[in-house]
C-alpha cells in the first residue's frame, strides 16, 4: 500500500530537549516537505526536499532541521524545542519534478507535539 | 512568494444544499491548484486539482473553476451530505519555481453539512 508513514503520532516534551520526527514514503518519490497546522493558520511549510542530500527552506524554518540521507526517509529535527513549536506536523511526499506537471502530494498521518 | 486567500474561514450549509469556497492567489505563475479535505483527525486528501490550461474540472459532486485573469478558483460541491463535513485547504503551486513545488495553502475552510 502506497503511504507516507510519520512517527510518534503524539509526543509530548519539554523545552530544550532535542527530538526527531521520523518520515518514510513508499512510493520513490523525490520530493518531499515538512508542514505545521495551527489553527486559524492554515498548512505552512517549513523544509522541503526535491531530492537525496538537497533541502531547502520552507516558509517557517526556524527552529527546524532537516536531512535526506536517502529517498524514502525525511525526518524533521527539532534540536531545542520551544512552546512556540506546539503544533500538528504533516510529512508529505509527491512525484513532482523540475519543469514537469505538478503531481498530487500524500500526508502522513500528522504527528501531534506538545512543548510544555 | 505566492499568498493564497481563501474564504469564508467557516460555512454551514444544510443537507442537499450547495457549498462554495473561494480562493485567491498573487503569484501568477502558479499553474497547479489543488483542494485538499481534511476531517476531523485526520490527513489531509486531496479531492480535486485543476491546472492552468484548463477551466473547470468536475468529478461528481464536485467541481472547480479556475480564472487566471482575475488569479482566482472555486470549489463547488452540490448536493451536499454530512460527511462532506470537513475542513477544506485550497493550495497553488508552479513547477518553474526555485521553491520546488511548495504547496502554497489557503488557511482552510471548515464546512459543516447539518442534516
Amino acid at each position: 500500500e502506497a503511504q507516507v508513514t510519520q512517527n510518534p503520532r503524539y509526543l509530548i516534551t519539554v523545552t530544550g530537549k532535542k527530538l526527531t520526527v521520523t518520515c518514510s514514503q513508499n512510493m520513490n518519490h523525490e520530493y518531499m516537505s515538512w508542514y505545521r497546522q495551527d489553527p486559524g493558520l492554515g498548512l505552512r511549510q517549513i523544509y522541503y526536499s526535491m531530492n537525496v542530500e538537497v533541502t531547502d527552506k520552507g516558509d517557517v524554518p526556524e527552529g527546524y532541521k532537516v536531512s535526506r540521507k536517502e529517498k524514502r526517509n525525511f525526518p524533521l529535527i527539532l534540536e531545542s524545542p520551544s512552546p512556540n513549536q506546539t503544533s500538528l506536523y504533516f510529512c508529505a511526499s509527491s512525484n513532482a519534478r523540475r519543469h514537469t506537471k505538478n503531481t498530487e502530494a500524500f500526508f502522513g498521518q500528522g504527528t501531534r507535539l506538545t512543548v510544555v | 512568494g505566492e499568498n493564497v486567500e481563501q474564504h469564508p474561514s467557516t460555512l454551514s450549509v444544510q443537507e442537499g444544499d450547495s457549498a462554495v469556497i473561494k480562493c485567491t492567489y498573487s503569484d501568477s505563475a502558479s499553474n497547479y491548484f489543488p483542494w485538499y479535505k481534511q476531517e476531523l483527525g485526520k490527513r489531509p486528501q486531496l479531492i480535486i486539482d485543476i491546472r492552468s490550461n484548463v477551466g473547470e474540472k468536475k468529478d461528481q459532486r464536485i467541481a472547480v473553476t479556475l480564472n487566471k485573469t482575475a488569479k482566482h478558483f472555486s470549489l463547488h460541491i452540490t448536493e451536499t451530505q454530512p460527511e462532506d463535513s470537513a475542513v477544506y485547504f485550497c493550495a497553488a503551486s508552479t513547477s518553474n519555481s526555485n521553491s520546488g513545488y511548495a504547496l502554497n495553502f489557503g488557511k482552510g475552510t471548515s464546512l459543516l453539512v447539518t442534516p
